[in-house]
């Protein structure tokens, strides 16, 4: 099936510091990927959505001067949590759509591992 | 997107089937029924999604009903591997553009005991 990875992980980061988290379709092409951010026992929050070769769309209450998305191929997007804090600390996952459609069926979307972030 | 309805946790026998139920009465005609399950500490896994008739693949079968304002996922025979917070999301395809995005509820923990 469709393989969606995100790198890295884990990672840990001081405060203060910027970290990127990457997010790969393997077999397949998407013109779309989501960023998410789950915190320990809650439900995942969409934070953005990106567009290959546009400028990301982010959810209301998301800083997107913050939380930088780049969607620079069909096959890869990055997350940069610049000047982490503390409260940064998430799980934060990735989606892509599927680029194939088909009908009946529409686009799948495939989830990547997830990322856990760890500001100290 | 409508919003979803699901009970917010089940209990199974493994080896039975789990039917897990989804109430989604503000569905729209060009909305789909999206099912994706989360093992602790993982990504979302893509189940199943249909728009308005049954449908089954290798994992799960899924039930939507005439009206479309409910559905239910089957787990024929669920295991112990099976434990997990089950997701119902309903949401809009688009063929090109920002796409469907899925805004993910509360879900039903599902845990399949011996």
């Amino acid at each position: 099936g469709a393989v969606v990875s995100q790198h890295p992980s884990r990672v840990i980061c001081k405060s203060g510091t910027s970290v990127k988290i990457e997010c790969r379709s393997l077999d397949f092409q998407a013109t779309t990927m989501f960023w998410y951010r789950q915190f320990p026992k809650q439900s995942l929050m969409l934070m953005a959505t990106s567009n290959e070769g546009s400028k990301a769309t982010y959810e209301q209450g998301v800083e997107k001067d913050k939380f930088l998305i780049n969607h620079a191929s069909l096959t890869l997007s990055t997350l940069t949590v610049t000047s982490a804090h503390p409260e940064d600390s998430s799980f934060y996952i990735c989606s892509a759509r599927d680029l194939q459609w088909s009908p009946g069926s529409g686009n799948t979307i495939y989830f990547g591992e997830g990322s856990w972030l760890t500001v100290v | 997107d409508a919003k979803t309805t699901q009970p917010p946790s089940m209990d199974c026998a493994e080896g039975r089937a789990a039917n897990l139920p989804c109430n989604h009465s503000t569905i729209s005609g060009n909305e789909y029924v999206y099912w994706y399950r989360q093992i602790h500490s993982q990504g979302p896994q893509y189940i199943i999604h249909g728009l308005k008739n049954n449908e089954t693949n290798e994992m799960a079968s899924l039930i939507i009903t005439e009206d479309r304002k409910s559905s239910t996922l089957i787990l024929p025979h669920a295991t112990l591997r099976d434990t997990a917070v089950y997701y119902c999301i309903v949401s809009p395809f688009m063929f090109t553009g920002g796409g469907n995005k899925l805004t993910f509820g509360t879900g039903t923990q599902l845990k399949v005991e011996l």
